[in-house]
């Protein structure tokens, strides 16, 4: 079946700086690759997703790379706000099986 | 422009129990998918339904069973509960041709004592 591996599953930046998760996925079938952000006690919010024919995307201060040959894929948050805290979860689609999901990054922004 | 709604928001059952929870899809959407997502885990897919049918289905017993309502509406009903069941139940609501994209509810969160 699909299977999707997430790194890290903490990662703490300083507010301001830098955040990159990383997600690498077995199934070449898969075509669709999107990133949600869960804060504690609420739903998956879809933040943002590429399409297999796509390289990168990017909305405001988020942005995500797609390389399809190595398949892995990567979500980039830059300029950290504490309201960016949250687990953040890869998945990917397009096979048989809905949306397989990472086991999520715990993503901590350090004041 | 109503979002995606699930009811009720928590419950608590004894094994052997049978639920049965509730969805209603974001205004426009005609897809549904039933995810269960365990403490510190990322969901895990269970079924879709699209014209009142199960169309894909995950790696879950046939204790899990759906329905789809002529208002695209959803029910996830779960039989002879077990401890293991505990966890919270995410319906997904999408558009059929684009059924990956889809927009989560805020959950049933099912307690098996």
């Amino acid at each position: 079946g699909e299977n999707v591996e997430q790194h890290p599953s903490t990662l703490s930046v300083q507010e301001g700086d830098s955040a990159v998760i990383k997600c690498t996925y077995s199934d070449s079938a898969s075509n669709y690759f999107p990133w949600y952000k869960q804060e504690l006690g609420k739903r998956p919010q879809l933040i943002i997703d590429i399409r297999s024919n796509v390289g990168e995307k990017k909305d405001q201060r988020i942005a995500v790379t797609l390389n399809k040959t190595a398949k892995h894929f990567s979500l980039h948050i830059t300029e950290t706000q504490p309201e960016d805290s949250a687990v953040y979860f890869c998945a990917i689609g397009g096979g048989a099986d809905g949306l397989t999901f990472g086991k999520g990054t715990h993503l901590i922004i350090q004041p | 422009d109503a979002g995606v709604t699930q009811s009720p928001t928590h419950l608590i059952k004894t094994r052997g129990q049978q639920v049965t929870l509730r969805c209603s899809p974001k205004s426009g959407h005609d897809t549904v998918s039933w995810y269960q997502q365990a403490l510190g885990q990322g969901p895990q897919f269970i079924f879709q339904y699209y014209e009142e049918e199960e169309r894909q289905r995950g790696n879950f017993p046939d204790r899990f069973s759906g329905h789809q309502f002529p208002n695209y509406s959803s029910e996830l009903n779960v039989n002879a509960l077990l401890l293991g069941d505990s966890a919270l139940y995410l319906c997904a609501s999408s558009i059929y041709g684009r059924q990956e994209t889809q927009y989560f509810g805020p959950g049933t969160r099912l307690l098996v004592l």
